[in-house]
């Protein structure tokens, strides 16, 4: 167990609606990155946060958008919801940006959307 | 776009054999990661090995780093059925902002 914790573990949504996904980050860690994993496929960047500011992102568009808290707690929001954003959704925690070392992911949320 | 390509696909061994498993990347890297991930769940870290670093251990684990050929090997000895899961090769690009970027992962399974 990494102290990494996600929810909903499950969701079902239908195109065009929108999706929140939560994320708590381990005790100490200030920084918090989310991927997007499609089924059979390796993990793929969507952005990070730092100390409640995006810190880069990755090839995906602005209707995923996120937020970092003060607790460093975060959430993933997903707008118009497209077939293709079915998948596992992973956030993972760490201290500092840069060269990071290691991160620590939780569970994932694995969206469906019909 | 995925950094890393894993190599095989997917690989069945018997319980007690090794199992090793292959990463190419791309661009020059800070350091090179390696990720356990059972059944579609959360992701655990193995291992980590530097740019500067050329073979490290832990446990049954081995992983070597070749940054002149961009490749890296996990091996994984008197395997267990426990270790089926899938195996990804995450790497930190130079220049980025430290995000990883993933293979697509190869799947182990182990027979008892």
């Amino acid at each position: 167990e990494t102290g990494v914790t996600q929810s909903p573990t499950h969701l079902i949504k239908t195109r065009g609606q929108q999706v929140t996904l939560r994320c708590s980050s381990q005790s100490g860690h200030n920084t918090v990155s989310w991927y997007q994993q499609a089924l059979g496929q390796g993990p793929q960047f969507i952005f990070q946060y730092y100390r409640e500011e995006e810190n880069g992102r990755g090839n995906f568009p602005p209707r995923f958008s996120g937020l970092q808290f003060p607790n460093y707690s975060s959430e993933l929001n997903v707008n118009a919801l497209e077939l293709d954003d079915s998948a596992l959704y992973l956030c993972a925690s760490s201290f500092g940006t840069g060269r990071q070392e290691t991160q620590y992911f939780g569970p994932g949320t694995r969206l469906l959307v019909l | 776009s995925q950094q890393g390509e894993e190599d095989p696909q997917a690989l069945s061994i018997q319980e007690g054999e090794n199992a090793t498993m292959n990463c190419s990347y791309k661009t020059s890297i800070n350091n090179l990661q390696w990720y356990r991930q059972n059944s579609g769940r959360g992701l655990v870290h193995l291992i980590l090995i530097r740019s500067n670093e050329r073979e490290k251990h832990s446990g049954r684990l081995r992983v070597t780093l070749d940054t002149s050929k961009k490749s890296s090997s996990l091996l994984i000895t008197a395997s267990r059925a426990a270790d089926t899961a899938s195996y990804f090769c995450a790497t930190d690009a130079r220049g980025s902002q430290g995000n990883l970027i993933f293979g697509k992962g190869t799947k182990l399974s182990v027979k008892p």
